[in-house]
């Protein structure tokens, strides 16, 4: 009864690091997603997968990247990171956006870039 | 392409009394609403839901929202506060035609004893 796991759940980096924030769900979800949060900017999307294979961008997609090899995992990578990117990440998945269905969240990754 | 307003980045009540938090939203096509709390460190959890069905839904935790259209609003309520209900409160608007949710910037509740 996992749901959705994101690992790690706390990170500092240095400028110009590079690393990848997991995500993994259980639930056969095709959607999946990652969202930024921060203060006074609610939930910022990133890039989501409508299924294996396909990715696309969505609000701020500039210096991530994300690929979808598998139903389950949905790993988002930060190419060289800026302190701008300091954040709280969270991955999110849902059986289907047209039919209604809620979006589930992991607890977040929250990352810091020195 | 949809948005929401929340209206009051910040909401204080005290404990017993009314809970009234704002969302207003724009869409071309019928909308699918959400509602979701957020406490500290932790991820978003689904209060309730609107997917076209009663315009009056139903909650956890003595939440409730009504949908109406013509106002375009989905505001939440709950009768009467509890010092557990403290937290980060999203609105956000989905469709069946797109790929997307779309969330507002969020009310944070606080509740005074």
């Amino acid at each position: 009864n996992a749901g959705v796991t994101q690992t790690p759940k706390f990170q500092v980096l240095k400028t110009g690091q590079s690393m990848t924030l997991q995500c993994a769900q259980d639930m056969n979800h095709e959607y999946m997603s990652w969202y930024r949060q921060d203060p006074g900017m609610g939930l910022r999307l990133i890039h989501y997968s409508v299924g294996a294979g396909i990715t696309d961008q969505g609000e701020v997609p500039n210096g991530y990247n994300v690929s979808r090899s598998t139903t389950e995992d949905f790993p988002l990578r930060l190419l060289s990171a800026a302190p701008s990117q300091t954040s709280v990440y969270f991955c999110a998945s849902s059986y289907s956006l047209g039919s209604g269905q809620p979006q589930h969240f992991g607890d977040g990754t929250r990352l810091s870039i020195l | 392409a949809q948005s929401v307003t929340q209206l009051g980045s910040h909401v204080s009540v005290s404990e017993g009394a009314l809970v009234l938090l704002r969302c207003n939203y724009s869409s071309s096509v019928p909308p699918y609403l959400f509602w979701y709390v957020q406490y500290p460190n932790q991820g978003l959890q689904l209060l309730l839901k609107y997917t076209s069905a009663a315009t009056l839904v139903k909650g956890i935790n003595g939440f409730e929202a009504e949908f109406k259209k013509s106002e375009t609003s989905f505001h939440l309520t709950k009768p009467s506060a509890h010092m557990s209900d403290a937290a980060e409160y999203f609105c956000a608007v989905s469709t069946n035609t797109g790929n997307q949710f779309y969330f507002g910037t969020g009310t944070s509740l606080t509740v005074i004893p």
